[in-house]
């Protein structure tokens, strides 16, 4: 049973434009939400998180949306720039338990 | 933010040795590590959740006695994987959380990539 789920594999964003890139979750235990990136052959770089009791956290140009009625999240990228190309993974964890992870959104910037 | 150092970044073993990969944070006391694998272009699948001084928890479907697991102190924890087979090749990723680490990050090790010929 997949608690967290990116149903976007990939997608692709004009440079300049917004990126977003969405997730659902099933488990109303979550309480804290995170989006990591991630390189070939490297471990994931944390990018900004959001608690269960905000709906929005900005952080320059990541945004995270948090709606807990509907156990949907996303992470709003603007501009996007050609270095924002990689593989991002939504991930969720209810209190100090384990991180579950999402399957992950190739995002590639288009020049 | 904080540093979490893996090591070896890349190990080739013959099959039915054992490989230990270490997982340290730098700056911080990590109380809680976990282990992960990522199989080429899926997910990262959690393996167990390790708290220093205790015994690791496993995930469904993990073998613990093949992937040892040892969290020894706050800045420390070793992944063996014993009797390793061409089908353990894979990246192995570590991250760990700090004290009271309710509601934070954690931070990821750069991952071993494990080849077994």
């Amino acid at each position: 049973d997949q608690q967290v789920k990116q149903n976007s594999p990939s997608l692709s964003v004009q440079e300049g434009r917004i990126s977003i890139l969405n997730c659902d979750y099933t488990n109303s235990m979550f309480d804290y939400f995170l989006w990591y990136k991630k390189y070939p052959a490297e471990g994931p770089t944390f990018l900004i998180s959001i608690s269960s009791i905000k709906d929005k956290n900005e952080d320059g140009r990541f945004t995270v949306f948090l709606n807990k009625s509907a156990k949907h999240l996303s992470l709003h990228i603007v501009p996007s720039q050609p270095g924002d190309s990689a593989v991002y993974f939504c991930a969720a964890s209810a209190g100090d338990d384990k991180i579950i992870f999402g399957k992950g959104t190739r995002l590639h910037i288009l020049p | 933010g904080a540093v979490v150092s893996q090591h070896p970044s890349w190990v080739i073993c013959k099959s039915g040795t054992s490989v230990k990969i270490e997982c340290r944070s730098l700056d911080f006391q990590a109380t809680t590590m976990f282990w992960y694998r990522q199989f080429p272009k899926q997910s990262l699948m959690l393996m167990a959740t390790s708290n220093e001084g205790s015994k690791a928890t496993y995930e469904q479907g993990v073998e613990k006695d093949k992937f040892l697991i040892n969290h020894a102190s706050l800045t420390l924890s070793t992944l063996t994987v014993t009797s390793a087979h061409p089908e353990d090749s894979s990246f192995y990723i570590c991250s760990a959380r700090g004290f009271g680490s309710m509601n934070t990050e954690a931070f990821f090790g750069q991952g071993t990539r494990l080849t077994v010929v």
